[in-house]
This record gives C-alpha cells, structure tokens and sequence, in this order.
C-alpha cells in the first residue's frame, strides 16, 4: 500500500458537464500519473507529473487537463465530459528505487451518459 | 514507441497446475524494465514481479516466475502451483524513463 487515495470512487455525470478527479499520496512521491482502462487498451497514459506545477501529457491527452498545486494532491479535469471519456480512471505514483515501480491508486468508474 | 503485446486475451488452468502467459514487446532502447501487474476483480492493481533488462537472470516471486528474452523481445510469466486467488487479469508492462506501456491483458481463470 503507497498510501494512494482517489475521489471519487464513482461517478455517472452527463455529456458536457465538468468532472475532477482527484488523487492524493501521503508519502511525498515526486512523481505522479493518470491513466485510463478500457477493454483492450490497458491502461493508457493521460498525463503525469514530475513535481509541483510541473505536469506532461501522456499518449491520450486530448480532453483532459490537470493540476498538481501540492506534492500529495494532482487532479484531473475533464472540462466537458464525453461518452468516450466513461472508463476507470487509476492514479499512480512512482517509487524511486532501481525499478522506478509503479504503485495505484483503487480506481475511479467514470460514466458519461 | 514502445509497444506491448499480450496474443492471449484469455487463459485458463486446473487448480494445482502451471499455466505461463505470453507478451511480448517492440523497443529500440537497451535499457529498461519488464513488470506483471495482477488486476482482481476489485480492481487495484497489484504488482506481481519485475525484471531489468541487463539482468540475465529471470526474476522469481514465490509462485511466480519470468522467462525473460531479451534478444526475442519476450517476457512471459509463468504460475505454478495455481491457486484460486490467482485468478485476474494480469498485465505486462515496459518502463523507461519515467513512461510505463502496458499490453492489453490476459484474464486468467483458474478451474477448481
């Protein structure tokens, strides 16, 4: 367990409408990811963050933003939700061992109706 | 880019027995990481084995084991003695730098 919590867990919201997600660390980890599942896909990279302010895009960016204001907390917004955007949602963070491992979050279910 | 492929989207094995799972990947980097996550029907996704690439010997976890080819591009993961609980999706992944890419999954059944 890296001390790794996501809010909310669940969530149906409607095309168009505003959504955050957040994941929070309690450990201090510079860096920080989001990424999305979907049945044959895997997990996909959306964005990551290498520290405070300091954020990438990952492979599917297009619809999303987020913010990293503080080391334990990074959020991610989707600023006008589509049904291509319903999908689980896991927060990582990376260990900075010999491996550089990564560890997750429990998940957030995102239905966009 | 790096691409990881997992042929099996799904596997099944007897209770007791051996079952290995295939994947394979696509980098022109002589330097990275290999890992098997574990994915349950809860959802949290669970870190099973990892291996390096300049290491030659496969890395082994209890019941879990790798057979890694480096020059094959190949890292399979082998369960012996399958257990219940082992049933889940599991995911290989390849890590460099600070980017993870993940193969599709194999779901895994285990018969009693």
């Amino acid at each position: 367990d890296a001390g790794i919590t996501q809010s909310p867990r669940h969530k149906v919201t409607e095309t168009g409408t505003p959504v955050t997600l957040r994941c929070h660390q309690t450990e201090n980890h510079r860096y920080m990811y989001w990424y999305r599942q979907d049945p044959g896909h895997g997990l996909r990279l959306i964005h990551y963050s290498y520290g405070v302010k300091d954020t990438d895009k990952g492979e599917v960016s297009d619809g999303y933003s987020v913010s990293r204001s503080k080391t334990e907390d990074f959020l991610l917004t989707l600023e006008s939700a589509t049904s291509s955007q319903t999908s689980v949602y896991f927060c990582a963070i990376s260990i900075l061992s010999s491996y550089n491992e990564q560890f997750f979050g429990p998940g957030t279910r995102l239905t966009v109706l | 880019a790096q691409t990881v492929t997992q042929s099996q989207p799904e596997m099944s094995v007897q209770e007791a027995e051996t079952v290995t799972l295939s994947c394979t990947y696509d980098t022109s980097e002589s330097d990275y990481y290999l890992f098997w996550y574990k994915q349950p029907p809860s959802r949290q996704m669970i870190l099973v084995i990892r291996q390096e690439a300049y290491k030659q010997q496969n890395a082994t976890e209890n019941r879990f084991s790798v057979n890694f080819q480096k020059a094959a591009k190949s890292f399979s993961l082998k369960i012996s003695d399958s257990q219940l609980g082992d049933a889940a999706m599991y995911f290989c992944a390849y890590r460099s730098a600070n980017h993870m890419r993940f193969g599709a999954g194999t779901r895994l059944t285990v018969k009693p």
